[in-house]
């Protein structure tokens, strides 16, 4: 069955950069994407990349997708206190398909 | 534009009886998707429903069940309780475009 696999853990110092590193199986992933978790609350949708793309940027988050090697992943420029969270990969062959995400990294950002 | 919003937040049962959690999707969404997530298992896919038709279901037990309303509001119910079961249950609701899930806050189930 499809798999996501991400690091467990990253610590980084404000105003670093911060990349947060995602592999799938499923080679008919056709939308993959990002959520952030913080304490206590659900899940929100960072953003999204197709399949057909290698790259997207929106503001501070650069998404780059590696579909040779089904590799995603994602780059926070100037990571402050606030991006403190868990983030969570997640693909699916279709629209309106089911999520299969990973099981997250914890993000540290240290003052 | 209103988020998903899942009612109750949180909620405590005991073991045995049943649980019926509710979710209002984003206007206009027609799709709506439960998710269950434990510390153990991570987030993992229960069902989706469309039109107030079950596109989509996974791996769980039929204890798990849910429903659509013409309004697009879905509940899923849990009958029989076990520990097991005590989880955060996350609805995301969708559009027909493939730009994501609106995922709502979630209802935490203690199962005691």
């Amino acid at each position: 069955g499809e798999d996501v696999e991400q690091s467990l853990f990253l610590s980084v110092r404000e105003g670093d950069s911060s990349v947060i590193n995602c592999t799938y199986t499923d080679s008919s992933s056709t939308y993959l994407y990002w959520y952030k978790q913080e304490p206590g609350a659900g899940l929100q949708l960072l953003t999204y990349i197709f399949s057909n793309m290698d790259m997207k940027q929106d503001q501070r988050l650069t998404v780059l997708l590696n579909k040779k090697d089904k590799h995603l992943s994602l780059r926070i420029a100037d990571t402050q206190t606030g991006d403190s969270a868990i983030y969570f990969c997640a693909e699916t062959p279709g629209v309106q398909r089911a999520l299969t995400f990973g099981s997250g990294t914890r993000l540290q950002v240290q003052p | 534009k209103a988020g998903v919003t899942q009612t109750p937040r949180y909620l405590i049962k005991t073991r045995g009886q049943q649980v019926t959690l509710s979710c209002s999707p984003i206007s206009g969404h027609r799709s709506v998707s439960w998710y269950q997530q434990t510390p153990g298992q991570g987030l993992q896919f229960l069902f989706e429903y469309f039109s107030e038709t079950q596109r989509n279901k996974g791996n769980f037990p039929g204890r798990f069940s849910g429903r659509q309303f013409s309004n697009s509001r879905s509940e899923m119910n849990v009958s029989t309780l076990e520990l097991g079961d005590s989880a955060l249950y996350l609805c995301a609701s969708s559009s027909a475009t493939g730009d994501g899930y609106t995922f709502g806050s979630g209802t935490r189930l203690t199962v005691v």
